[in-house]
């Protein structure tokens, strides 16, 4: 069974923390690993990894993905209240006895509050 | 305007009642997808499909079914509800998942209670 972990699964930082989520996964068929972010509504796409070691980056958000140790990190770094959301881990891979690469997997989630 | 757009948006239904959830995308997108949404369990996929009259299982299909007749339309059926289906349900879509396209848009989300 595909597995995917997020820790810590809740962290509170005051404005300009830098912060750091984690994401393990166990999944056969890997295709990529996916972060979303949800604040009260729907979530919102971040960023897709495919490639061991090749950083994404958007503006003051970062992720990275290690294949081979399976995990990968999201990192904020100069907070802000409106990163005040919960941050969801997906990877995606291929269904038992399937052929498509459809099938996506979510953590619990990480509920990052930062604080004025 | 680009939307995925989700039919009801609340409902309160009873134990065995037949009910439709529609979703209904305006970009064109081959991939669309089911999920539930529980306190502490995060999201997990209920169904999701390649194309049209292509779906498969997710991991928690029971209880659901689909169909994709359009490829705009992806309705998720509950032929006899009950209570441990009460709980947020979104539908995504997004490009061609063989292109790496799973920036998927989700819809606003339809909150069902079943009792």
């Amino acid at each position: 069974e595909d597995k995917v972990v997020q820790s810590p699964l809740s962290l509170v930082v005051h404005e300009g923390d830098t912060v750091t989520l984690n994401c393990s996964y166990e999944v056969t068929n890997f295709r990529s690993l996916l972060w979303y972010k949800q604040e009260k509504k729907a979530p919102t796409f971040l960023f897709m990894l495919t490639s061991s070691g090749i950083e994404k980056k958007s503006g003051r958000l970062s992720s990275i993905l290690d294949k081979k140790e399976l995990f990968s990190i999201l990192n904020i770094t100069a907070t802000q209240t409106g990163d005040s959301a919960v941050y969801l881990c997906a990877v995606a891979g291929r269904s038992a006895g399937g052929t498509s690469y459809g099938k996506l997997t979510f953590g619990q989630g990480t509920i990052l509050t930062v604080h004025p | 305007e680009a939307q995925v757009t989700q039919n009801p948006r609340y409902l309160i239904t009873v134990t065995g009642k037949k009910l439709t959830v529609t979703c209904s995308q305006n970009m064109n997108h081959e991939y669309m997808s089911w999920y539930r949404q529980d306190p502490g369990l995060g999201l997990r996929q209920i169904y999701y499909s390649m194309n049209v009259e292509v779906t498969d299982k997710g991991d928690v299909p029971e209880g659901y079914k689909v169909s994709r007749k359009e490829k705009r339309n992806f309705p998720l059926i509950l032929e006899s509800p009950s209570p441990n289906q009460t709980s947020l349900y979104f539908c995504a879509s997004s490009f061609a998942v063989g292109q790496g396209g799973y920036e998927q848009y989700f819809g606003p989300g339809t909150r069902l209670t079943v009792t």
